[in-house]
């Protein structure tokens, strides 16, 4: 099946900084999405993105479909962004059936 | 944007017994759902899909005498953790699929003691 790799694991911010988290799958996808997961278990869909690139407030993707690989990236980070930050993948455009990446765990500091 | 809820939200239970767990979409029709698993500190692992008036797909691994899913309407799954013992605690996920957008429930914290 298919890998999804997930890096840094884990990532301590200053509020304020930016970061990058990256997403790396070991096969063509035509389905990768980010989601936000809050310390309550709560997960929030961030993006659907299989290639190209989006915006939405502080947060950007990018995904080199071609490359295999994804980066989020979070501008002037706050506390409420603090959680875990998982990207999925799968073959199909329109399903559900993903597959997670480990995860990474965001910890932002006033 | 769709919400899903789950109930309840954490559940504990003696070793033995059986506990049901609802998802429910609750302003969109979903004729599909799909269960998670997610232990302490890792990642999601799919446990099965749930469809609407059929059997539902399980992953392989997954024991489907023990996870019993059953999507009777368009608006609810259920997953019932039969004979439960220590080793099914975990966080069960429901997650329900729109168009580009997976939407999940928050969630259902099961104990077995």
């Amino acid at each position: 099946g298919i890998q999804v790799e997930q890096s840094p694991p884990d990532l301590i911010l200053q509020e304020g900084a930016n970061s990058t988290l990256r997403c790396n799958f070991s096969d063509s996808v035509n389905n990768l999405q980010w989601f936000h997961q809050n310390p309550w278990g709560q997960l929030i869909n961030l993006f659907y993105i299989p290639s190209g690139t989006k915006q939405n407030g502080r947060l950007s993707a990018t995904t080199v479909a071609t490359e295999r690989y994804s980066l989020l990236y979070i501008s002037s980070s706050q506390t409420t962004d603090s959680g875990v930050y998982f990207c999925a993948v799968a073959r199909a455009s329109n399903t559900g059936k993903l597959i997670f990446g480990q995860g990474t765990t965001l910890q932002v500091k006033p | 944007g769709a919400v899903v809820s789950q109930h309840p939200s954490r559940v504990i239970c003696k070793s033995g017994t059986s506990v049901k767990i609802e998802c429910r979409s609750l302003d969109f029709q979903a004729t599909t759902m799909f269960w998670y698993r997610q232990f302490p500190k890792k990642s999601l692992m799919l446990m099965a899909t749930s469809n609407e008036g059929s059997k539902a797909t399980y992953e392989q691994g997954v024991e489907k005498d023990k996870f019993l899913i059953n999507h009777a309407s368009l608006t609810l799954s259920t997953l019932t953790v039969t004979s439960a013992h220590p080793e099914d605690s975990s966080f069960y996920i429901c997650s329900a699929t729109q168009p580009d957008t997976q939407y999940f429930g928050p969630g259902t914290r099961l104990t077995v003691l």
